[in-house]
Formats: structure tokens, C-alpha cells, sequence
């Protein structure tokens, strides 16, 4: 079956601190992949998405990456944390077609 | 460009009685539809969705939804609400770029409580 892991659960960090969340697949091949963030009492954001290892598209223009070294893996990543950085990080994949999205659990993350 | 509409930021509702949740989408094409709930500090789950045929769709959990193109609309339905079901629920519409696979665009979310 269809499987998304998604890690850490929590995190807190520093301003101007790095980050790295990653996020893997299981159980299917070639899947599109996205970032979404969810800041508090408000609705999902799409940040980053991939159609395939090493293509990544960016929706708006932030602090953040996004690179998708396998095919599976598709990581979120900043050099310098920035408060407004904090919220919820969800990731997701789909198969091809008309396939829906499957979230991850998520990641919550607090730069203080 | 596409969007979802969710009028009801918060919606409290007794426990047993119907709910319906309200969601309006702008797409010019035949939109692909969906419903997800998400739980406290959790993943989104998915609860429906619509591509075509019928337009009353069957879900987990009990819920429904109805995709009515001539209101742009696609509500959610429960006949009976449960404690469990208090949660956040996100409508979204699926755009079919080629570029961006089968990229989601959600609405701002409705937080339904429900009273014992």
C-alpha cells in the first residue's frame, strides 16, 4: 500500500538557524510531490511541488527550498530560519492520473 | 484563475443533529472535487471526492456531498454528527496542469464543534 512519512513531528528553532524536513513515499514510483504550510487559523498554502527528481516548481517566493533528490524523498529546507517561518508543514504526494493527494502527519514548526 | 470558497470559518452544531458544510469553487472546466478533514495537529485525511458521474458522492465516515454545477458548489453532508467529528474541513478543486500534475487548491477551512 501507499505509504507517506514525514519527520520531525515537532521542531523548534532558532532565528537565522537552518532547516531541513523530510518527507518519503512508499509503495508507489514516480509520484508528484508538494509542500503545503498551514500557518495558524489559516488555510493551506502550496509552497513547492515536483513532478519528477531534480524538477522542483515554486508558488511563491520565500525563504525556503525544496529539492527532491530520489524519487521518493523530497526535502524542505532554509539556510536562515525567519519567525514568520513557524506554522505547519505538510507533505504530499499522488500517483499519476486522477489520483488524490495523501498527506503526511505533518510537521510542526516554531522559530523562535 | 481558480478558487474555493469556504463561507463558514466556524460552524457549532449539537451532537446527532444534520451538518452541511458549504463550499463554492471558480474553475472554468469541469472541476475535480474534493473533501478533506483534518484533526488537531494531523495530516489531512481524505474524506470524498468527485470527477464525474453521479453528483451525490459517498464518503467515509457517514458524509456526502453534492455537486451542483449550476451553483458552483460541491457542500458537505452528514445526516448525524458525532463528538468525533469535530475537526477542520477543507474543500479543494483540482487544476489539471501539465506542468503542475494534480496540484490542489484549498479553501481557508471550516471548523466545526460539536456540543454534547
Amino acid at each position: 500500500s501507499q505509504t507517506i512519512h514525514q519527520w520531525p513531528a515537532t521542531l523548534v528553532q532558532p532565528v537565522g538557524s537552518p532547516l531541513s524536513l523530510e518527507c518519503t513515499v512508499e509503495g508507489t514510483s514516480n509520484p508528484n510531490l508538494y509542500w503545503y504550510r498551514q500557518a495558524a487559523g489559516r488555510g493551506l498554502q502550496l509552497l513547492f511541488y515536483s513532478v519528477g527528481i531534480g524538477q522542483i516548481s515554486s508558488e511563491v517566493p520565500q525563504n525556503l527550498s525544496a529539492s527532491r533528490p530520489q524519487d521518493r524523498q523530497f526535502i524542505l529546507s532554509s539556510k536562515k530560519l525567519l519567525l514568520s517561518d513557524s506554522g505547519f508543514y505538510l507533505c504530499a504526494f499522488a500517483g499519476q492520473g486522477s489520483s488524490p493527494l495523501h498527506f503526511g502527519n505533518g510537521t510542526r514548526l516554531t522559530v523562535t | 484563475a481558480q478558487s474555493v470558497t469556504q463561507p463558514d470559518i466556524h460552524i457549532t452544531v449539537s451532537e446527532g443533529a444534520s451538518l452541511e458544510l458549504r463550499c463554492n469553487y471558480s474553475y472554468g472546466a469541469t472541476p475535480y472535487l474534493f473533501w478533506y478533514v483534518q484533526s488537531p495537529g494531523q495530516g489531512l485525511q481524505l474524506l470524498l471526492k468527485y470527477f464525474s458521474g453521479d453528483t451525490l458522492v459517498q464518503g467515509i465516515k457517514g458524509f456526502e456531498a453534492e455537486f451542483k454545477r449550476s451553483q458552483s458548489s460541491f457542500n458537505l453532508r452528514k445526516p448525524s454528527v458525532h463528538w468525533s467529528d469535530a475537526a477542520e474541513y477543507f474543500c479543494a478543486v483540482r487544476i489539471m496542469n501539465n506542468n503542475a500534475g494534480n496540484m490542489l487548491t484549498f479553501g481557508g477551512g471550516t471548523r466545526l464543534m460539536v456540543k454534547p
